[in-house]
């Protein structure tokens, strides 16, 4: 079965500050990789996802994430967070057959100081 | 615009009432999904719908029903059997490949009082 663990429920950084949020995934084939944001009372948004190819990717609002599959990680990464980053983030991953339900981590909380 | 909508934001409910919470997307996408959220918990799969008139249990279906009579429209009833209702409940719509991405809602909040 497959598995997502994100270690860190807190982050705190200061505004401009860089920004690494790991997530570890667990599962038996090539993963197919997603991180998620979510402001307060709203829905996810997609941030980037992996499928194959470029191990770096790179997504929207200055995110990028680094596949790595002999740490089966999946780490986001952004050089300067702004104060707008505060938010929820989330690691999933996705099956690859039956029903293609991904799965998704407890997620990581951002706090930004000033 | 293509969206998903889901309505209402806010939804109070007293103890022993079945409570509907509508969900709907004009992606065309095939499936579509419920999750429930609540804090420290991440998202869990309440019930999916890869095509009309099919959907399936996810990990926490008891006490929650769902119907799929339209491609558009995935509308997940919280019954009174649920022994926990309040929490933020989140509908995502994606098209059937395993890379597709999936689009959440907004998300309607249920209090149960």
């Amino acid at each position: 079965a497959q598995s997502v663990t994100q270690p860190d429920i807190h982050i705190t950084v200061s505004e401009g500050a860089s920004l690494e949020l790991r997530c570890n995934y667990s599962y038996g084939a090539t993963p197919y990789l997603f991180w998620y944001v979510q402001s307060p009372g709203q829905g996810l948004q997609l941030l980037l996802k992996y499928f194959s190819g470029d191990t770096l990717v790179q997504g929207i609002k200055g995110f990028e994430a680094e596949f790595k599959r002999s740490q089966s990680s999946f780490n986001l990464r952004k050089p300067s967070v702004h104060w707008s980053d505060a938010a929820e983030y989330f690691c999933a991953v996705g099956s690859s057959g039956g029903s293609y339900i991904p799965t998704f981590g407890r997620g990581t909380s951002l706090i930004v100081h000033p | 615009d293509g969206g998903i909508t889901q309505s209402p934001k806010y939804l109070f409910r007293k103890e022993g009432q079945n409570v509907t919470l509508s969900c709907e997307q004009n992606l065309n996408h095939d499936a579509m999904y419920w999750y429930r959220q609540d804090p420290g918990q991440g998202l869990r799969l309440i019930y999916y719908s890869q095509i009309v008139n099919d959907f399936q249990k996810g990990d926490i279906a008891e006490g929650y029903s769902v119907s799929r009579e339209k491609k558009e429209s995935f509308p997940l009833t919280v019954t009174s059997a649920q022994k926990n209702p309040t929490a933020f409940y989140l509908c995502a719509s994606k098209m059937r490949g395993s890379t597709d991405t999936q689009y959440f809602g907004p998300g309607t909040r249920l209090t149960v009082l």
